[in-house]
């Protein structure tokens, strides 16, 4: 079962910060959030993670609550290229660490 | 460059045929796993790997098999069990199997029953 609920889908304007949000209400306290996009037919790309903290790479921000139950990733500058379905994931401790895939949100990037 | 190479990128198979999926990474990583992925859904974990010579079941492991003799190659057997096999299949590694640091994917294989 998923651990986490995203919206389907969003549209974000070419140039402005993408906000996409992510529920994690049963996350444990040693799980990690991640965060994957994947372009159609392609294998997914990692785009960041964290535990308690923010935290902010060449590509994003991740926003995550105090209580941990949700997190928001930042795409501050989309562009077209950043269309894709995009993953918020639970990384569980058991099963070799493994990856807990939900839906994802759809995110367009229209010009 | 270090990387997950997945081939073939397109397979297509007879009903009651097996078929491997090959995955090979230069990473040096400890952990492999396959994920599957249908039409508009997520991955599911179909089989992991944390160390040579030593695998185990994911969420979705009827019909398929795997190998692990080598830390760089897992490989992914489909076989005639798998009732509905038709899907894109993903494999990943990871420097270990606890919940820090990233899992790098390949690219993917699609595999089509006729």
């Amino acid at each position: 079962d998923a651990k986490t609920t995203q919206p389907t889908s969003m549209d974000c304007a070419e140039g402005r910060a993408a906000n996409l949000p992510c529920n994690h209400s049963t996350i444990s306290g040693n799980e990690y959030v991640y965060w994957y996009r994947q372009i159609h037919s392609q294998g997914p790309q990692y785009i960041i993670h964290g535990l308690k903290n923010n935290e902010t790479n060449e590509m994003a921000s991740l926003i995550i609550t105090e209580d941990r139950k949700s997190s928001t990733l930042i795409l501050p500058h989309a562009t077209l290229r950043d269309t894709a379905v995009y993953y918020c994931i639970v990384r569980v401790y058991n099963q070799g660490g493994k990856l807990i895939f939900g839906q994802g949100t759809e995110l367009s990037v229209k010009p | 460059d270090g990387g997950i190479t997945q081939s073939p990128k397109y397979l297509f198979r007879k009903e009651g045929q097996n078929v491997t999926l090959s995955c090979e990474q230069n990473l040096n990583h400890d952990a492999m796993y396959w994920y599957r992925q249908d039409p508009g859904q997520g991955l599911r974990l179909i089989y992991y790997s944390q160390i040579v010579n030593d695998f185990q079941k994911g969420d979705i492991a009827e019909g398929y098999s795997v190998s692990r003799e080598k830390k760089e190659s897992f490989p992914l057997t489909v076989t005639s069990a798998q009732k509905n096999p038709t899907a894109f299949y993903l494999c990943a590694s990871s420097m270990g199997g606890g919940t820090t640091g990233e899992l790098f994917f390949g690219e993917g294989s699609r595999l089509t029953v006729l």
